[in-house]
């Protein structure tokens, strides 16, 4: 059975450092896999994706993932935290095309400290 | 704007009290789903829709049905809520082709009593 472990439920960090936020997953075949971020009272937004290719892939508001296969990780990294990103992040595996399941891990929640 | 909706966004609720949460896209998307939300689960899916009147079971659909009569609606049917199924409800969609993201709606949170 696919799985996604967050193993980081809170995070803190000060505004300006560099962030890194870990996923592990289990899947049995080819991993499709996404980070999602959910800001208070607000739905799911998709930050970036891996399906294949390039193992580091870049996404929206200065996020990046590095995809290593030999690790079941897929760790969401940004260089310089600003405030706004605080927020709740969803690591997520499935697949992209049947029933097209997600499974999301519990989810890091990122604090921004001024 | 492409966007999903649900409606309503807060539900509060008594057992037994059959409630109909709605979902809509305006994206042409073939591909809907509902999951549910809890602390220290993630989401979890509760049914899906491949295209109009195709629909099945998620990972937890005990309490739940659905219906897809049209396109761009896929609402989520509680016909005798429980305490249990107090929860975080997202509705999703995406278009039917191979690699193509789901796109999440705002969420309706529900309590029942």
């Amino acid at each position: 059975a696919q799985s996604v472990t967050q193993p980081d439920i809170h995070i803190t960090v000060s505004e300006g450092a560099s962030l890194e936020l870990r996923c592990n997953y289990s899947y049995g075949a080819t991993p499709y896999l996404f980070w999602y971020v959910q800001s208070p009272g607000q739905g799911l937004q998709l930050l970036l994706k891996y399906f294949s290719g390039d193992t580091l892939v870049q996404g929206i508001k200065g996020f990046e993932a590095e995809f290593k296969r030999s690790q079941s990780s897929f760790n969401l990294r940004k260089p310089s935290v600003h405030w706004s990103d605080a927020a709740e992040y969803f690591c997520a595996v499935g697949a992209v095309t049947g029933r097209r399941a997600l499974t999301f891990g519990s989810g890091t929640r990122l604090q921004v400290q001024p | 704007e492409a966007q999903v909706t649900q409606n309503p966004r807060y539900l509060i609720t008594v057992t037994g009290k059959k409630l109909t949460v709605t979902c809509s896209q305006n994206m042409n998307h073939e591909y809907m789903s509902w999951y549910r939300q809890d602390p220290g689960l993630g989401l979890r899916q509760i049914y899906y829709s491949m295209n109009v009147e195709v629909t099945d079971k998620g990972d937890v659909p005990e309490g739940y049905k659905v219906s897809r009569k049209e396109k761009r609606n896929f609402p989520l049917i509680l016909e005798s809520p429980s305490p249990n199924q107090t929860s975080l409800y997202f509705c999703a969609s995406s278009r039917a082709g191979t690699e193509e993201t789901q796109y999440f709606g705002p969420g309706t949170r529900l309590l029942v009593l």
